[in-house]
């Protein structure tokens, strides 16, 4: 079985600080990670993901998320937040074998204050 | 298409009807899912299909509830008997993997009210 944890329902932050989005995951295997983000009546939009590779990886709009295995980590991150980065943001995993539906966590609302 | 395009965009039903929701995936993505989101929730697995293997349908939540995919393209999902809460807004994704790499797109989804 594979899941994800985002464990904050909505993060604050104010606009120009740095933001962090946690995520932790559990997978038998080795994880694909991804991040998405929905804004309100839309579809998921895709931010990253980690497949292989260098554990830092680097997204749409300044957003990037770190790759940690030995703590089951994927936490998305961005320096300096805009107003326009409000949105609900999912944390989404899968191993890299076998059942290929993405198991999503439960969503974190940023909210970026002016 | 460029995306993955879902019709309708909004539907509301009586209690009791059946619905039918279509997703039309990227052309050349092996895999489509269907998702299940309820308001202010995460992404509930509905059912995937993968080629031309049998759908992993382990995520349907009734018997009310099938899904099929035609000529291994578009997919329809279909509600029986809907209630209240099978109101939801229902995504669909396609996925592709090519040397290593992988990818999904979603689609905007189709709201569903049972009123």
């Amino acid at each position: 079985a594979q899941s994800v944890a985002q464990p904050e329902d909505q993060v604050n932050v104010a606009e120009g600080n740095p933001l962090t989005v946690k995520c932790t995951y559990s997978v038998s295997g080795n994880p694909y990670l991804f991040w998405y983000v929905q804004y309100p009546n839309r579809g998921l939009q895709f931010l990253l993901k980690y497949i292989t590779g260098d554990n830092l990886v680097k997204g749409s709009y300044g957003f990037e998320a770190e790759f940690n295995k030995s703590q089951t980590s994927f936490h998305l991150k961005k320096p300096s937040a805009l107003v326009s980065d409000s949105a609900l943001y999912f944390c989404a995993v899968r191993a890299d074998t076998g059942r290929r539906a993405l198991t999503f966590g439960s969503g974190t609302r940023l909210q970026v204050q002016p | 298409g460029a995306g993955v395009s879902q019709s309708p965009s909004n539907k509301v039903t009586e209690k009791g009807k059946d619905v039918e929701l279509r997703c039309d995936p990227i052309s050349g993505h092996t895999a489509l899912y269907w998702y299940r989101q309820s308001l202010g929730q995460g992404l509930e697995f509905l059912i995937y299909f993968q080629g031309n293997s049998a759908p992993d349908k382990s995520g349907l939540p009734s018997d009310r509830f099938s899904a099929e995919r035609t000529g291994g393209s578009v997919s329809t999902l279909t509600i029986q008997r809907t209630q209240q809460e099978d109101s939801a807004v229902y995504l669909c994704a396609s996925s592709f993997m090519d040397r290593g790499q992988v990818g999904y797109t979603f689609g905007s989804g189709t709201r569903l009210t049972v009123v």
